[in-house]
């Protein structure tokens, strides 16, 4: 079984400023992780994932995220986020074994922008 | 392009009545998830399918059914609502098992 450790519930930022946002994995098998928008009111939108290669992975919305394997690791970062950036972000895994299990989810994270 | 349709949107009920959410994808994909989201819970699936007939069970399918007897069409059935199943209900469908999930806009329930 896997298990996603998103350590901010909340995490308030100051527009133009850099944003980063922490996730961590628990998982006796190998991954593949991924990370979802949730604007209020909405489904989710895939931001980036990581399935293998570069462990530096660019996403839409000028978001990116780093694979960090030894530390179980894979934290979203922004270098400048806008209002419009405020929503609920959500980091998952799903082992990559065949099977149609479905994702595992983090508890989430509510991005703030501030003015 | 519609994606992920769910309906309805809404929906109250009342203990003990039963209904079912309908979810529709027109992406051809094999993958259909139903997951329930609660506050400061993250998503948590609660059934999936891996193609047309068939159905498995995910982390929290105790009080649900579901049936894909269609391809494009994924339904999740509570025969009998309690309150604990009140909570927003995302369907999501992906072309391949680890191919990315697309996901609906969700349906709102609450039981009282």
């Amino acid at each position: 079984a896997q298990s996603v450790t998103q350590l901010d519930s909340q995490v308030p930022v100051f527009e133009e400023a850099p944003v980063e946002l922490r996730c961590n994995y628990s998982s006796s098998v190998s991954v593949y992780l991924f990370w979802y928008v949730q604007y209020p009111n909405q489904g989710l939108q895939l931001l980036l994932k990581y399935l293998s290669g570069s462990t530096l992975v660019k996403g839409i919305n000028g978001f990116e995220a780093e694979f960090n394997k030894s530390q179980t690791s894979f934290h979203l970062r922004k270098p400048s986020v806008h209002i419009s950036d405020t929503a609920e972000y959500f980091c998952a895994v799903r082992r990559t074994g065949g099977g149609a299990d479905g994702l595992t989810f983090g508890k989430g994270t509510h991005l703030i922008i501030q003015p | 392009n519609a994606g992920v349709t769910q309906t309805p949107k809404f929906r109250v009920l009342k203990t003990g009545q039963s209904m079912t959410l309908l979810c529709a994808q027109d992406m051809n994909h094999e993958y259909m998830y139903w997951y329930r989201q609660d506050p400061g819970m993250g998503l948590r699936l609660i059934h999936y399918s891996v193609g047309e007939g068939t159905t498995a069970k995910g982390e929290v399918p105790d009080g649900y059914n579901v049936s894909r007897l269609k391809k494009q069409n994924f339904l999740l059935g509570l025969e009998s609502a309690a309150p604990s199943q009140t909570s927003v209900y995302f369907c999501a469908s992906s072309y391949g098992w680890n191919q990315p999930q697309h996901f609906g806009d969700g349906t709102r329930l609450s039981i009282l």
